[in-house]
Order: C-alpha cells, then structure tokens, then sequence
C-alpha cells in the first residue's frame, strides 16, 4: 500500500535562508506528484506538479525534484521570505483517479 | 474568473442534522472531488467522481453521500450516521487523464463544519 510522509512536522527558518522540505513515498510507481501551499483556514494552492517522468520543476524561488528510485520528492525554498509561512503539502498520485497525501510541514519563516 | 467556490465558509450542525456543503466549479472539469483534513493530519478522500451521474467512494465515505446531476456541482451531505463531522472539508476538480500526468486539482477555499 502506497504511504506518504513529510519530514519534518514543523520548520522554522531565518528570513534568507534556503530550506528543502521533504516527501517520502513507498512505491516508486506513480502518475504525478503535486506540491501545495495552505495557509491557515484557506484551501490549497498548487506550487508545482512533476510528471511522472520528469525528474524536476521549477517556479520562481521554488524547485521540486522527484526521484522515484529512492521514493522521495524535495521542495526546495530559496531566500526564505515570511510570506512563505504556510503548510505545505505533497499529493501523490499513483493513477490518474487516486491521490494520496501526505500530513504537510508547517513552515514558519521568522523576520 | 474561473475557480472553485464552496459554501458555506462555516457550517454548525446539531447532532442528528444532516448538512449539505456546496461545490461549484467553472472550470469545465470533469473529475471533482471531496476531501476532509483534520488538525495535524493530511487530506483523506471521501468521494469522487469523474462523469455527471456517477461517483466512488474514497477512503472514509461512511457516513457521507454525494450526487453529481450537472458537470459543475458536486454537494456533499453530511450525515447523522457520521459519528465525528467536525473537520474542514476541501472540494477539488481536475481535467481528466491529463497528457502525460498533467492534471493538476485545483481546490476550493474550504467550508469548516462543527457539530453542536
């Protein structure tokens, strides 16, 4: 069975630095992988979607890899702004009609 | 402007109330989607549904019915027979079969519900 987990729980960071907040998955077969953003009480937004073979995406200060090998994905975070405090999520998807998530990381980025 | 939108944004219940959440979706997605997060855990599937007149139960459907009667809405009924309703509850839409994986769910702003 397909599990996803999130390591760490919570971070907190310096305004400035970069950080890289991981997905671990079990089983490397897999459709998508999404990452997404929640800030406190608001649905999800999405951040970055890789393909299933793809090996990595990019947006702005944001860069998600996948490795489905190891079963992992990183987010990566460049120069930590405050604005970017949320949870953040990764959504795996192992066929095209399921989606499992993972718990989140709670990112705190301090001024 | 294309989205999702729920309603309400909050919902109280009395115990023994069944509740409807409403999702709606201009995006002319097929597949729609229902989900509930509870503090500290990540989302879990309650149902989907990919075509109009037709939806599958996910991961914790008991307790929950849905119906899909046009392309753009897809409610949620909350009902008696769900011993632990308070949550905050997400609908999505996606494309269906995106080349090569591309389907991205794009989310509702949430409704949170509390039971009484």
């Amino acid at each position: 069975k397909q599990e996803v987990t999130q390591i760490p729980a919570a971070l907190s960071v310096p305004e400035g630095e970069n950080l890289v907040l991981n997905c671990s998955f079990t089983d490397s077969a897999i459709y998508n992988l999404q990452w997404f953003r929640q800030d406190p009480g608001k649905g999800l937004t999405s951040l970055l979607l890789i393909q299933s073979s793809q090996r990595e995406q990019t947006s702005g200060r944001l860069n998600a890899s996948l490795d489905k090998s190891s079963g992992r994905s990183t987010l990566y975070i460049a120069a930590s702004q405050p604005g970017d405090s949320a949870t953040y999520l990764c959504a795996l998807r192992p066929s095209y009609d399921k989606v499992i998530f993972g718990p989140g990381t709670s990112l705190s980025v301090i001024p | 402007d294309g989205g999702i939108t729920q309603s309400p944004k909050y919902l109280f219940r009395k115990e023994g109330q069944n509740v409807t959440l409403s999702c709606e979706q201009n995006l002319n997605h097929d597949a729609m989607y229902w989900y509930r997060q509870d503090p500290g855990q990540g989302l879990r599937l309650i149902y989907y549904s990919q075509i109009v007149n037709d939806f599958q139960k996910g991961d914790i459907a008991e307790g929950y019915s849905v119906s899909r009667e046009k392309k753009e809405s897809f409610p949620l009924t909350v009902t008696s027979a769900q011993k632990n309703p308070t949550a905050f509850y997400l609908c999505a839409s996606s494309i269906l079969y995106g080349t090569g994986g591309t389907d991205t769910q794009y989310f509702g702003p949430g409704t949170r519900l509390t039971v009484l």
